[in-house]
């Protein structure tokens, strides 16, 4: 069984503050890091997929960051706004191309 | 729109009831994948398809059988379930699996199962 711990669990922050989480996964046989976006009643929502150790990627105020020789990523979100809360799922690809190893998610609540 | 469809949104039935989930993705993808996610536990993958041929079974128990009659379409058989077999059940589609697709997997909105 492959582990991938996500902290915080949940989190909730102010509209305007800044935050970030984690997501841990094993350091070897990695292939990639995928982050997902799962607003409630809704399906997940791609946001960044991550393959090179030191990439960062950026859309809009959400970026990450990526620590393949660690195994750690990191998810932040610049000036919180409540049309950001959502549950944020890393997911982890090895060399077996099936299979994607998913995190149980930080749940992030923005107060307005 | 999310280019991938699954019906019913909601399901309820009995343990010696037979029914079947449905996927459809229109995104010309060649993956497709069922997910489980019981509450408070992270997503789980059960079964992955690539150009209709299965390439994954986690070692989900017979009482699922999933078919895959063309890249867009993934249905997943259900009899036989158990009370713990409650669940959200999430379909996904992807580019493909192999070394070369490492696209993001856009998943449906998922079927509320419930089994009585």
């Amino acid at each position: 069984i492959l582990n991938v711990e996500q902290s915080p669990q949940s989190l909730h922050v102010q509209e305007g503050d800044s935050t970030n989480f984690t997501c841990s996964f094993p350091s070897s046989n990695f292939y990639a890091l995928h982050w997902y976006r799962w607003e409630t009643a809704k399906s997940p929502e791609a946001l960044f997929v991550m393959t090179l150790n030191g990439d960062e990627k950026k859309k809009g105020r959400i970026s990450a960051t990526l620590n393949t020789k660690e195994g750690y990523s990191y998810l932040y979100i610049k000036g919180s706004q409540p049309e950001d809360s959502a549950t944020y799922l890393c997911a982890f690809r090895n060399n077996n191309f099936n299979k994607f190893y998913f995190g149980s998610g930080t749940k992030l609540n923005v107060k307005p | 729109e999310t280019g991938v469809t699954q019906t019913p949104r909601h399901l309820v039935m009995g343990m010696t009831n037979k029914k079947s989930l449905k996927c459809e993705q229109h995104l010309g993808h060649n993956a497709m994948y069922w997910y489980k996610q019981s509450a408070k536990k992270p997503l789980e993958l059960m079964f992955v398809y690539n150009f209709k041929e299965q390439t994954e079974n986690n070692s989900v128990p017979s009482r699922f059988s999933p078919e895959c009659p063309n890249s867009s379409h993934l249905f997943l058989h259900l009899h036989t379930l158990q009370p713990e077999d409650s669940a959200l059940y999430l379909c996904a589609s992807s580019q493909g699996v192999d070394r070369h697709s490492n696209q993001p997997q856009h998943f449906g909105d998922g079927t509320r199962l419930s089994i009585l």
